[in-house]
């Protein structure tokens, strides 16, 4: 069973705007939670990640929200640019298991000029 | 791609035959990890290796087995290739005490 749970599948944004990327989990032994960025033919890039002892972190354009109660992140890019369209995933880890990530199914985001 | 190498990077292989993809590291990391990404699936964790000789499974093991006889490289052997196993193989690397993983350039593998 998928232990973290990615939508929406698919967004398109106009160029400047705001894309907002949603994910859930069930399991609170999760101490991780990374996001990463691929371009096509691509491996996925590390983008920004958070621990749950904090509620947002932001780097440049891209801000993590965690919500530890509701079991749920997100991620949101700031002035969407054309450069940003890619797949984005989400994922979960545990230093107690080895640090082996749970993925979301990803989303895909289109920038539009 | 953080010192990562992946070989080869394209294969086209038949049904039956054995497949063995190669991953190396030059960062002297503990853990490496064997994904593959499939439409719909995200990644899955095939196998994983916490150190030399150390192995475990992840959750898509069937049919696949690794092996690490040294720190930089992390072996991915498919006995008997089936179609089902048509997917991009993604090799990541990280370190203990940090949680990040950082992946290779991936192999896109085409079994017919």
């Amino acid at each position: 069973q998928q232990q973290v749970k990615q939508s929406p599948q698919s967004l398109i944004v106009q160029k400047g705007g705001i894309s907002i990327i949603n994910c859930a989990y069930e399991n609170t032994a999760f101490d991780y939670f990374p996001w990463y960025q691929q371009f096509p033919g691509k491996g996925p890039a590390l983008l920004i990640a958070i621990r749950p002892d904090v509620s947002e972190k932001k780097e440049g354009r891209f801000t993590i929200s965690f919500n530890k109660s509701a079991k749920q992140f997100s991620l949101h890019i700031m002035d969407s640019q054309p450069g940003d369209s890619a797949t984005y995933f989400c994922a979960a880890s545990m230093r107690s298991n080895d640090y082996k990530l749970s993925f979301g199914a990803g989303t895909t985001v289109t920038v539009r000029a | 791609d953080a010192g990562i190498t992946q070989s080869p990077r394209h294969k086209v292989t038949e049904t039956g035959t054995p497949v063995t993809l190669r991953c190396h590291q030059t960062e002297n990391h503990r853990y490496m990890y064997w994904y593959r990404q499939d439409p719909g699936h995200g990644l899955r964790l095939i196998h994983y290796s916490y150190g030399v000789k150390d192995t475990d499974k992840g959750e898509v093991s069937d049919g696949y087995s690794v092996s690490r006889s040294k720190t930089e490289d992390f072996l991915l052997t498919l006995e008997s290739a089936t179609s089902s196993q048509t997917s991009v193989y993604f090799c990541a690397i990280g370190t203990s005490g940090d949680n990040e993983q950082f992946f290779g350039p991936g192999t896109r593998l085409t079994v017919l």
